[in-house]
């Protein structure tokens, strides 16, 4: 079955560091590939995504390039702020005919220090 | 804008009591999912439904679980005799655009959740 494995957090930062949360993916077709973040106290919210292979999504300073030969997605921004301190899930949404789907990974706790 | 709405936000059950869990999607959309996330986990699906009809429940992981959306819109989710291990957040997301059979791209709206804390 389709699975999506992420870094293990917490992930602590100060701020202007730079951020990487690795994430890799098992799936028989050609998934979509999503990063959603949660604030706290907040819904899951869509921060990028990529449909194709060598696609970079982003968004907010945030960027993920798909790499079909790694079967990777990692998330990565170049100075982190505070306001970042958040949940990362890397997803994916099922290649086949249930493509509607998401799998997510764990998740991962970002916390970012002034 | 509105967006995906649940309530109650939290709800405490003894063991053995049924709950009923509503989801208000952001109107007009279609497709509505319900995900369930345990503590320190990732969301898992449980179900999906396309205007009133419930085409995916494969996830749903017994049959004390139901979910139904009669008109369309609103959602409601059930579990009869709840156990401790339905201690979840769960989550439900709407999306406008109908998926068919080709790998396409829709994205999902999630509301906040509703923490199910079984006693």
């Amino acid at each position: 079955g389709n699975s999506v494995t992420q870094m293990e957090g917490p992930v602590t930062l100060s701020e202007e560091a730079f951020l990487t949360i690795n994430c890799t993916y098992t799936a028989t077709g050609y998934p979509s590939l999503f990063w959603y973040v949660q604030y706290p106290g907040e819904g899951l919210q869509l921060l990028l995504k990529a449909t194709k292979a060598d696609d970079k999504g982003s968004n907010k300073g945030f960027e993920a390039t798909y790499r079909k030969e790694t079967t990777s997605f990692h998330l990565e921004k170049g100075s982190v702020q505070v306001s970042d301190s958040a949940v990362y899930f890397c997803a994916l949404s099922d290649p086949g005919g249930s493509n509607y789907k998401l799998t997510f990974g764990k998740g991962t706790l970002l916390t970012v220090n002034p | 804008g509105a967006g995906v709405s649940q309530s109650p936000r939290y709800k405490v059950a003894k063991r053995g009591q049924d709950v009923a869990l509503r989801c208000d999607p952001i109107s007009g959309h279609v497709s509505l999912f319900w995900y369930q996330q345990a503590l320190g986990q990732g969301p898992e699906f449980l179900t999906y439904f396309q205007n009133e009809a419930q085409l995916d429940k494969s996830g749903l992981p017994s049959d004390r679980f139901f979910a139904e959306r009669p008109e369309g819109s609103v959602s409601t989710l059930k579990i009869q005799r709840t156990q401790q291990e339905d201690s979840a957040v769960y989550l439900c997301a709407s999306s406008l655009v109908v998926t068919s059979g080709r790998p396409s791209y829709n994205e999902q709206f999630f509301g906040p959740g509703t923490r199910l804390t079984v006693l």
